[in-house]
């Protein structure tokens, strides 16, 4: 399975734009690259996902290089509920593989 | 709109005993289905995932099993527990056969300890 690699933890300040790498560089041409976040003592929380063009929604973007190998998971403005351990994950073609990393974890100063 | 209900949120079971975990999900047919367990400080472990009634297929050996009696209800097992069975277990959901394009869903999780 192509796996990703993510700096283990990051710091933000308040509204402030946030700017979460991650490393793919056995992506299959298949591959979609999914976002998930994880609140203190909760289930993961879906973000974003996107094949090969920038993806925008309501919670974030996400920033896919044009080979593929990296991407980018932009908050525009933290708040401090933004605070949670955010992984990029890989998903493939069949949609079975679900697997999560160490993830990120963000902290966000008032 | 599609819900995932898991319980109890909470558990705290003797060395020795058994467990079972319930899943179900509402609001969609033929769901993929995971669990996955998060040890304290660690991150999510896959367990087991099922595309089907009584299909599951087991990421990683261990103390527990899985099985699918309904096309909605996902229910984990064991034993006889361990201590090293301890953790935060949490099913999910994704759209059936959605060549990796949705979104999966998670439950709020069972916190388990072992004692």
């Amino acid at each position: 399975d192509a796996k990703t690699t993510q700096p283990n933890s990051m710091e933000s300040n308040e509204e402030e734009p946030v700017h979460l790498p991650c490393n793919h560089s056995t992506i299959s041409g298949t591959d979609y690259i999914h976002w998930y976040r994880q609140l203190p003592s909760q289930g993961p929380e879906y973000v974003i996902h996107g094949l090969t063009s920038n993806v925008n929604n309501r919670m974030a973007s996400l920033a896919i290089a044009e080979d593929r190998k990296s991407s980018t998971l932009i908050l525009h403005r933290a708040t401090l509920r933004d605070a949670a351990v955010y992984y990029c994950i890989l998903r493939d073609v069949t949609g079975y593989a679900l697997n999560f990393g160490k993830g990120t974890s963000l902290l966000v100063t008032p | 709109s599609q819900t995932i209900h898991q319980w109890p949120a909470t558990l705290v079971q003797p060395v020795g005993s058994p467990l079972s975990l319930e899943c179900t999900v509402e609001g969609t047919s033929n769901p993929n289905l995971y669990w996955y367990r998060q040890a304290a400080g660690r991150g999510l472990q896959l367990l087991f995932y099922s595309v089907g009634i009584g299909q599951i297929s087991s990421e990683v050996p261990q103390n527990l099993s899985a099985s699918r009696p309904q096309d909605r209800q996902f229910i984990l097992s064991s034993k006889k527990l361990l201590l090293s069975d301890s953790g935060f277990y949490l099913c999910a959901w994704s759209v059936l056969w959605d060549r990796g394009n949705t979104e999966a869903f998670f439950g709020q999780g069972t916190r388990l300890t072992v004692v």
